[in-house]
């Protein structure tokens, strides 16, 4: 089973403090990466995909890569209490189809 | 924009009951997939299909059967429910080895 390693958290922020979650991989031929925020009782909305190494940034979010230590970041600049959510990473499979999810980390910014 | 439909936001049935859990996405997607998530358990892979009439088990899919007749649309079937199966149920589209977009869930409850 790959497996797909994230705090649980919860982890508290203040507002526009910058937030940060990882994310560890035992896969190494994955390839692809997401980042998934999930409301309460909502489905899980795809925020950032990543494919090589280093940082990709989309507006408040930026997200790491380091395939040699199999490590993923999301940052989230300037939290707001509407980021406060349950953020998924995801990682696709060497083989396979469906992506290898974490369990999440709970983010809860603070006003 | 992807747009994946379930067909209920919430259903309650008794224990016994031959349910349908019927999905649809409008973009001509390969691959499609059942979830179910549970809390401190995480997206767990029930079954998932990558063409018209083809499915592969995923994770759980003891209690479950599913149908893909068409390309956009993929049905999961559980043959007879029991309360361990109360849960939330997630189906999701994707175009290949990559991202996956998510419907809206389905809340089931077994009684």
């Amino acid at each position: 089973q790959k497996e797909v390693e994230q705090n649980s958290g919860p982890l508290s922020v203040p507002e526009g403090a910058i937030a940060s979650l990882n994310c560890t991989y035992s896969d190494r031929g994955s390839q692809s990466f997401f980042w998934y925020r999930q409301y309460s009782g909502k489905s899980p909305e795809l925020i950032m995909s990543i494919y090589s190494n280093g940082d990709k940034e989309d507006g408040r979010f930026t997200a790491q890569l380091n395939k040699a230590s199999q490590y993923v970041s999301l940052l989230i600049r300037d939290s707001q209490p509407s980021d406060s959510a349950t953020y998924l990473c995801a990682v696709t499979p060497d083989s396979g189809y469906a992506l290898n999810f974490g369990k999440g980390t709970s983010l809860l910014v603070t006003p | 924009d992807v747009k994946v439909t379930q067909s209920s936001r919430y259903l309650v049935k008794r224990t016994g009951e031959k349910v349908f859990l019927e999905c649809v996405q409008d973009m001509d997607h390969e691959n499609m997939f059942w979830y179910r998530q549970d809390p401190g358990l995480g997206l767990r892979l029930i079954y998932f299909s990558y063409d018209v009439k083809m499915k592969e088990k995923g994770d759980i899919p003891e209690g479950y059967s599913v149908s893909r007749e068409k390309k956009e649309r993929f049905s999961l079937i559980l043959e007879s429910a029991s309360t361990n199966q109360t849960s939330m149920y997630l189906c999701a589209s994707s175009p290949g080895r990559g991202e996956a977009f998510f419907g809206q869930g389905t809340r089931l409850t077994v009684v």
